[in-house]
């Protein structure tokens, strides 16, 4: 059962653009909602995360929209770069596990 | 990564052996934890820790086995592994297993 579903699997924008990746969730008991960014041959890292007791944070390009009603969180990458091309992940914890939706590959072109 | 190492980085191994993956972390964080990547899964949480020998189960701890004796190392062993155990392995490491899990570099596991 995937407790965190993730979408679109994969996105091509261009250099400029706004990336849009969007997650659900399931369990109520979550209590936390990070967003990690992944390169090739490297290990996840925190990107942005986000409580749910607030519906935006921002920091730079990178923005979280939360929906608690709707069980929805996103991620907003706003002046997409080349150097954005990553995978990226959104995450849910509670009682001291991160569960992760499945990744977005993003590729940015120039 | 700093403060926390995985070894090894690569491995190939054939089926029926038992494998071993080391975690070390110099941060003394209590939490440390086991997932496994693979395409169109994301990362899958194996298993964890939340203290020296305090252990738990994550999603697919089917056919894996923890320990930590000490607070620094977090070690993953497959007992008999098996084809669908060729994947990516990453440790991480939380203070106090909610905010800032950090990732190590990874193991890349070949069964065959």
């Amino acid at each position: 059962q995937q407790q965190v579903k993730q979408s679109p699997q994969s996105l091509i924008v261009q250099k400029g653009g706004i990336s849009i990746i969007n997650c659900a969730y399931e369990n109520t008991a979550f209590d936390y909602f990070p967003w990690y960014q992944q390169f090739p041959g490297k290990g996840p890292a925190l990107l942005i995360a986000i409580r749910p007791d607030v519906s935006e944070k921002k920091e730079g390009r990178f923005t979280i929209s939360f929906n608690k009603s709707a069980k929805q969180f996103s991620l907003h990458i706003m002046d997409s770069q080349p150097g954005d091309s990553a995978t990226y992940f959104c995450a849910a914890s509670s009682s001291g596990k991160l569960i992760f939706g499945q990744g977005t590959t993003l590729q940015v072109k120039p | 990564d700093a403060g926390i190492t995985q070894s090894p980085r690569h491995k190939v191994t054939e089926t029926g052996t038992p494998v071993t993956l080391r975690c070390h972390q110099t941060e003394n964080h209590r939490y440390m934890y086991w997932y496994r990547q693979d395409p169109g899964h994301g990362l899958r949480l194996i298993h964890y820790s939340y203290g020296v020998k305090d252990t738990d189960k994550g999603e697919v701890s089917d056919g894996y086995s923890v320990s930590r004796s000490k607070t620094e190392d977090f070690l993953l062993t497959l007992e008999s592994a098996t084809s669908s155990q060729t994947s990516v392995y990453f440790c991480a490491i939380s203070e106090d297993g909610d905010y800032g899990y950090t990732f190590g570099s990874g193991t890349r596991l070949t069964v065959v």
